[in-house]
């Protein structure tokens, strides 16, 4: 079954500190994987995503992740986090070009960020 | 340019009535998706609208659900005799094409009394 996990439902982190999030996955093709983040009363904003090549991938506001298909990991990393960093983190897994284009969210990881 | 677009932003209403939710893709995206969050869950998929091809019904928990696109514009949710397990954060995403990220709207927040 294709399934996304976030282990760690809340993390408290603060400011300046660094920060992993992590994500595992359970899919049965190759995987097109996602961060979103998810401010209250907000939809989602993409921070990143991988589809091929280099397994560390950068995206907006200094998040990075890296696929590890040996762990089905995607892990999202950031070295010095803001307040402003403050929301709910989703990983997503899909399989573009399919039949359908569905997104596989996990639960979700809510960061706080503490002075 | 505009982004996704869903509208009411909030809507509450009486257990047993019917409900239609309004999403405006990004202009010129030819993927549209309809997911349902609940309260701290993440997202589920519901429906998915790919240009003239049949959609992906697939993620609609009942037939009390239906959606519809026209051509590559508005699509409308409808929620008929909702029940208070509808009660969520109903959310829109549209793609440039299947291959691309999808884009999200702030959501509609339903609430069923």
């Amino acid at each position: 079954a294709q399934s996304v996990t976030q282990p760690d439902i809340h993390i408290t982190v603060s400011e300046g500190a660094s920060l992993e999030l992590r994500c595992n996955y359970s899919y049965g093709a190759t995987p097109y994987l996602f961060w979103y983040v998810q401010s209250p009363g907000q939809g989602l904003q993409l921070l990143l995503k991988y589809f091929s090549g280099d397994t560390l991938v950068q995206g907006i506001k200094g998040f990075e992740a890296e696929f590890k298909r040996s762990q089905s990991s995607f892990n999202l990393r950031k070295p010095s986090v803001h307040w402003s960093d403050a929301a709910e983190y989703f990983c997503a897994v899909g399989a573009l070009g399919g039949a359908t284009n569905k997104l596989i969210f996990g639960t979700g990881t809510l960061l706080a960020v503490q002075p | 340019g505009a982004g996704v677009s869903q509208s009411p932003s909030n809507k509450v209403t009486e257990k047993g009535k019917d409900v239609e939710l309004r999403c405006d893709p990004i202009s010129g995206h030819t993927a549209l998706y309809w997911y349902r969050q609940r309260l701290g869950q993440g997202l589920e998929f519901l429906i998915y609208f790919q240009g003239n091809s049949a959609p992906d019904k697939s993620g609609l928990p009942s037939d009390r659900f239906s959606a519809e696109r026209t051509g590559e514009s508005v699509s409308t949710l409808t929620i008929q005799r909702t029940q208070q397990e509808d009660s969520a954060v109903y959310l829109c995403a549209s793609s440039l094409h299947p291959s691309q990220p999808q884009h999200f709207g702030d959501g509609t927040r339903l609430s069923i009394l």
